[in-house]
């Protein structure tokens, strides 16, 4: 089975913090993907990544930035994190360069305070 | 920018009831598509998926959705509800956009309450 984990399922933070969210994936997959999911607004995308040290941006990129050193880790930044960043942060990951599915980790609960 | 709808924000059922969710998207091309569901308290995991071929697809748990092209429509069916699918559904779309195109873009979910 894949697994993908994330490093807190809670996680509160003060604004103008700098909060990393970090993400592993153990099925060698080339893709991952990091999303915010807001009630009444469903998954969007913030940053992807199909290769180490490659990135591009989804559709909400503004006051994020990722990081991808190793093949399996997949990290999101906040630089300076605001309240209006309070939100689900699920990541993903799917394998190489064929149509196949998502695989989604539990999911970190921000608040921003 | 493609755009996928799911018709229904809270869908509230009785037990055997039939389930029909609504997903509709606006990409043009050759598209992937998936249903992914959330149990509470769980992860985002995958109910059915379209790529190519026979457009009525079956998943897991009983559940089924038909593609219809000139519709731009990927409906959720289920024959018979149990208290155990409430849940959140979320349609999602993979335009094909070329080599490494593998972005989804997720509806807004629908969320089903079963009632015993």
């Amino acid at each position: 089975d894949v697994k993908v984990t994330q490093s807190s399922r809670y996680l509160v933070k003060r604004t103008g913090e700098k909060v990393f969210l970090e993400c592993v994936q153990d099925m060698d997959h080339e893709n991952m993907f990091w999303y915010r999911q807001d009630p009444g607004l469903g998954l969007r995308l913030i940053y992807f990544s199909y290769d180490v040290k490659m990135k591009e941006k989804g559709d909400i990129p503004e006051g994020y930035s990722v990081s991808r050193e190793k093949k399996e880790r997949f990290s999101l930044i906040l630089e300076s994190a605001s309240t209006n960043q309070t939100s689900m942060y699920l990541c993903a990951s799917k394998v190489g360069r064929r149509p196949s599915e998502q695989y989604f980790g539990p999911g970190t609960r921000l608040t921003v305070t | 920018a493609q755009s996928v709808s799911q018709h229904n924000h809270h869908v509230i059922l009785s037990e055997a009831a039939s389930l029909e969710l609504g997903c509709n998207y606006s990409y043009g091309g050759t598209v992937n598509l998936f249903w992914y569901v959330q149990y509470p308290g769980q992860h985002l995991q995958l109910l059915l998926k379209y790529f190519s071929g026979d457009p009525l697809v079956k998943g897991i748990k009983g559940f089924e959705a038909e593609f219809i092209k000139s519709k731009f429509s990927f409906n959720l069916r289920k024959p018979s509800v149990q208290w155990s699918d409430t849940a959140e559904y979320f349609c999602a779309v993979n335009p094909h956009r070329g080599a490494g195109s593998y972005q989804l873009t997720f509806g807004k979910g629908t969320k089903l309450s079963v009632i015993p």
